[in-house]
């Protein structure tokens, strides 16, 4: 099947590391993306991972990519107030095409 | 650059009467993307447009809503007629053409049916 999953909520505190983590199902997934949203708002990109990649690391996001396992993650790092989301994985799954599969959303709040 | 523009940006209708949303895609991007996001989850893709063709319309729900890109720039979403469960946010996205190519959200339309 094709299936995304997240824990549903994360609470740091500011300053700290943010771990978020995804889960996916089709091992054919080329690219994984990591979407943040906040209240009202559309989803903004963050940041997105090739399936032939292990590690990807953007100023103080870190992404790192468990093929074997399917498990993907994102570490914010010096986490601020700011940050406080919630944050979509997603997977693109047709070669070929751009069609996007979003996991439930993990909503990170972040206390000063 | 202007982002993904969409009107309203709130709705509430009763039951039984017509909606319809309308988006503004990135200038040069080709491809179009209508999603639903019903509260407590992610965007799932309801139509798919390649200019003014829809190439995956195959999550979008024929016997109420329906959607056109005229000019391959502008799109609208409708839906006729409204039902309680189509309380969601609808977001428009964006992208270039080809396998991959990031996909940019506007803000979307909150939809209340009464």
């Amino acid at each position: 099947g094709e299936d995304v999953e997240q824990s549903l909520f994360l609470s740091v505190r500011e300053g700290d590391s943010s771990v978020i983590n995804c889960t996916y199902t089709d091992s054919s997934s080329t690219y994984l993306y990591w979407y943040k949203q906040e209240p009202g708002a559309g989803l903004q990109l963050l940041t997105y991972i090739f399936s032939n990649m292990d590690m990807k690391q953007d100023q103080r996001l870190t992404v790192l990519l468990n093929k074997k396992d399917k498990h993907l993650s994102l570490r914010i790092a010096d986490t601020q107030t700011g940050d406080s989301a919630i944050y979509f994985c997603a997977e693109s799954l047709k070669e070929g095409y751009s069609t996007l599969t979003f996991g439930k959303g993990t909503m990170l709040l972040v206390s000063p | 650059e202007a982002g993904v523009v969409q009107s309203p940006r709130y709705k509430i209708i009763e039951k039984k009467q017509p909606v319809a949303f309308w988006c503004n895609p990135i200038s040069g991007h080709n491809t179009l993307y209508w999603y639903l996001q019903n509260l407590g989850q992610g965007p799932e893709l309801l139509i798919r447009y390649e200019n003014e063709e829809a190439v995956d319309d195959s999550q979008l729900p024929k016997d109420r809503f329906s959607a056109e890109r005229l000019k391959g720039v502008d799109s609208t979403l409708k839906i006729q007629p409204a039902e309680l469960g189509d309380s969601a946010v609808y977001l428009c996205a964006s992208s270039y053409s080809g396998p991959r190519e990031t996909q940019y959200f506007g803000p979307g339309t909150r939809l209340l049916v009464l």
